[in-house]
């Protein structure tokens, strides 16, 4: 089966800080990829996604980053805010199925 | 915004029941998902349907069926619960075609085996 791991199961940073969150996959077919973030007692929230034919894509305050050559995906958060606590995790899309890693947590402290 | 409706947000059944969860969604998208969620597993594919009347096994069908009578409603069923169902229960939907399209969630229904 599919391996999608992240680097660290935990992560803690300072309100106003810059968060990054890795990932690793294993299928270099893979060619679209998602960031999700679930909260406490909510179901996954789509954060941002790429696709393979690119590096680098930005939305509002996150960043994805693309590597395909070493397989890894990351998460840029600026200016990281309370509101930000959560677990995030990383999909990727192959063969029309998709494959989760299993979450680092994130956690803002004030 | 996609609206992805999950009937129970907790449940309690016991050993032996027959167990039916409910998702609806409103953006009238072909494709529908049934997950669970374990610690330290990630989630994990149980069922999906590209269209009415269709399913497809995922990555642990056994123990759960599914039906998919109208476009927007995926109900997950299981036959006869067990304690090692117990588990967090995702319902995701997408748009048809390539693989390339998010899949959007619902909040979860946890179920409890005794």
């Amino acid at each position: 089966g599919e391996s999608v791991g992240l680097h660290l199961p935990t992560l803690s940073v300072q309100e106003g800080d810059n968060s990054i969150i890795n990932c690793a996959y294993s299928n270099s077919a893979s060619d679209y990829f998602i960031w999700y973030k679930q909260e406490s007692g909510k179901g996954p929230q789509f954060i941002i996604d790429i696709r393979s034919n690119m590096d680098k894509r930005q939305g509002q305050r996150v960043t994805v980053l693309l590597n395909k050559t070493v397989k890894h995906l990351s998460l840029q958060i600026a200016a990281t805010q309370p509101g930000d606590s959560a677990v995030y995790f990383c999909a990727e899309n192959t063969g029309n199925q998709f494959y989760f890693g299993t979450g680092t947590s994130l956690t803002v402290i004030p | 915004d996609v609206k992805v409706t999950q009937s129970s947000r907790y449940l309690v059944k016991r050993t032996g029941e027959k167990v039916f969860l409910e998702c609806v969604q409103d953006m009238d998208h072909e494709n529908m998902f049934w997950y669970r969620q374990d610690p330290g597993l990630g989630l994990r594919l149980i069922y999906f349907s590209y269209d009415v009347k269709m399913k497809e096994k995922g990555d642990i069908p056994e123990g759960y069926s599914v039906s998919r009578e109208k476009k927007e409603r995926f109900s997950l069923i299981l036959e006869s619960a067990s304690t090692n169902q117990t588990s967090m229960y995702l319902c995701a939907s997408s748009f048809g075609g390539q693989g390339d399209q998010p899949q959007h969630f619902g909040d979860g229904t946890r179920l409890s085996i005794l």
